[in-house]
C-alpha cells in the first residue's frame, strides 16, 4: 500500500515569494492534517480537514496561509507571501475514520 | 488542554544497554498516547500507542512503554540499544485514538555510540 505522497520534498525560495506544498493521503484514510516542524522542535497543526471540510484551522496563520482539499483527496498548502520564519518542514498525515495517523515525508522549505 | 513534556533533549547511550526515553503528560481528559520515531529527511513512524486497556504497551523493534497514571508518564524503554536506534523520537498525546490533532513533545535525540 503506498503511503502519503509529498512535493516537493525541498524548496528554497527568497522571502516574498509564494510557494504552494502538495499533499496526496493514503487511499480511503477521510481526515487529512497538515502540520508544521520547526528546528529542534515537534510537529504543530497547522489545519485539519475531515473529508472536504476544514475542521480545525484555528493555528493557520490565515493573513498569509492558505490550504485546500478538493474532493476530499489531495491536499494543497499555500504560502504567500513567505516570510523567513516559515523556514521549517511542512508535513502531511492521513488516518482513516477509526484508525491511527500515517505520516508523509515532509517538504523542508528554506526561505532565504 | 493537553500537552506533554519529554525530559532530556538528548540522550547517549552505549550499544547493547537500556534505553529509556522519558515522557510526562498533561490531560483533563484520559489521555491517549503515543511514541513515534523520525529517522532523518524521514517522516514519522509509530512505535506504539496507548488507547485504553492494559498499560504496558509493546511496540515495533522491541520498543515498549507504560502508561502509569498515578506518574502520568509513558516512559519509552528498550532492554538493548542498537546502532540503529539513534533517530529522533516524539511522545504525543492526543483526547481521543483517531480523527484529532496530535500534541508533540519537543522530541529526544537518541544517540547510540559503539
Amino acid at each position: 500500500e503506498a503511503g502519503v505522497v509529498q512535493s516537493p520534498r525541498y524548496k528554497i525560495i527568497e522571502k516574498k515569494q509564494p510557494v504552494a506544498f502538495w499533499c496526496n493521503p493514503i487511499s480511503g484514510h477521510n481526515t487529512l492534517y497538515w502540520y508544521r516542524q520547526n528546528l529542534g522542535q515537534g510537529p504543530e497543526l497547522l489545519i485539519r480537514y475531515e473529508n472536504e471540510e476544514a475542521v480545525d484551522d484555528s493555528q493557520l496563520p490565515k493573513d498569509r496561509f492558505s490550504a485546500e482539499r478538493l474532493k476530499g483527496v489531495d491536499s494543497t498548502l499555500k504560502i504567500q507571501p513567505a516570510e523567513l520564519g516559515d523556514s521549517a518542514v511542512y508535513l502531511c498525515a492521513s488516518s482513516p475514520y477509526d484508525g491511527e495517523q500515517f505520516f508523509g515525508p515532509g517538504t523542508r522549505l528554506t526561505v532565504l | 488542554a493537553q500537552s506533554v513534556t519529554q525530559l532530556g533533549s538528548h540522550v547517549s547511550v552505549s550499544e547493547g544497554a537500556l534505553v529509556l526515553l522519558r515522557c510526562n503528560y498533561s490531560s483533563s481528559v484520559p489521555p491517549y498516547l503515543f511514541w513515534y520515531v523520525q529517522y532523518p529527511n524521514q517522516g514519522l513512524q509509530l512505535l506504539l500507542k496507548y488507547t485504553t486497556g492494559a498499560t504496558l504497551v509493546k511496540g515495533i523493534n522491541g520498543f515498549e512503554a507504560e502508561f502509569k497514571k498515578s506518574e502520568t508518564s509513558f516512559h519509552l524503554t528498550k532492554p538493548s540499544a542498537h546502532m540503529s536506534d539513534a533517530a529522533e523520537y516524539f511522545c504525543a498525546v492526543s483526547p481521543r485514538y483517531s480523527g484529532y490533532a496530535l500534541n508533540f513533545g519537543k522530541g529526544t535525540s537518541l544517540l547510540v555510540t559503539p
